[in-house]
């Protein structure tokens, strides 16, 4: 147990579907974020929520649509996707501003086909 | 700009053997230095951490000394096993920043 949630676990979806991924924290952590990780390809920081408000968006393409609720939920809507989305995505969460480093789910691995 | 670089994998080691997976960092400011483990199928997990110059982080028998002077925060096990096979990331975050900036990630494979 990491204290990060996220489901599904696996997904596939085909390109004209819309699905979203959950995050779920309970650790009292004030930020969290999206990441991408594909295989041969490093870390790939997509999002960035501090106190729900988004505060990094790396250039990300508008098919990805991230929602912050509250501190302990963090959504990532995916319409429209193309195969090369195909990859695990991680969500983590931190105290904003401590120097703790981050904690991780265990991902979701999406499949676009 | 701050950025962690590790050793290239992956690195292939029989069990009970000695481990080192280098790290070196650049900041613009004051870092704390991580090292994650992802495990197969699974998130990354924080493995140890150093806040300070000459800190040392330690877990599951894994080290790592926070070297200033030197830029570095390398990997060390002992005797390593079967179940340490695993992909390895050094991390920093700046302090009074937020961003955790990763390395590429090291694939370590232990055999038998």
């Amino acid at each position: 147990e990491t204290g990060v949630t996220q489901t599904p676990r696996h997904l596939v979806m085909g390109m004209t579907n819309k699905k979203s991924l959950k995050c779920e924290q309970h650790l009292g952590h004030n930020a969290m974020y999206w990441y991408k990780q594909s295989a041969k390809k490093p870390l790939e920081l997509m999002f960035v929520y501090s106190l729900e408000e988004r505060v990094e968006n790396n250039s990300v393409p508008s098919r990805f649509s991230p929602e912050c609720p509250n501190s302990s939920h963090l959504f990532l809507h995916l319409h429209t996707l193309q195969p090369e989305d195909s990859a695990l995505y991680l969500c983590a969460s931190s105290s904003y501003r401590e120097s703790y480093g981050y904690t991780f789910g265990s991902g979701t691995r999406l499949t676009v086909v | 700009g701050d950025s962690v670089t590790q050793m290239e994998g992956p690195v292939t080691l029989s069990e009970e053997a000695f481990l080192t997976i280098n790290c070196t960092y650049t900041a613009t400011g004051y870092p704390s230095l991580f090292w994650y483990v992802q495990y197969p199928g699974e998130g990354l997990q924080l493995l140890l951490k150093a806040t300070k110059a000459d800190d040392k982080g330690s877990n599951k028998g894994f080290e790592a000394t926070y070297r200033k002077e030197t830029t570095s925060f390398h990997l060390e096990k002992g005797s390593v096993q079967v179940s340490d096979s695993a992909v390895y990331f050094c991390a920093l975050i700046i302090q009074g920043a937020q961003k955790l900036v990763f390395g590429q990630g090291t694939r370590l494979t232990i055999n038998p």
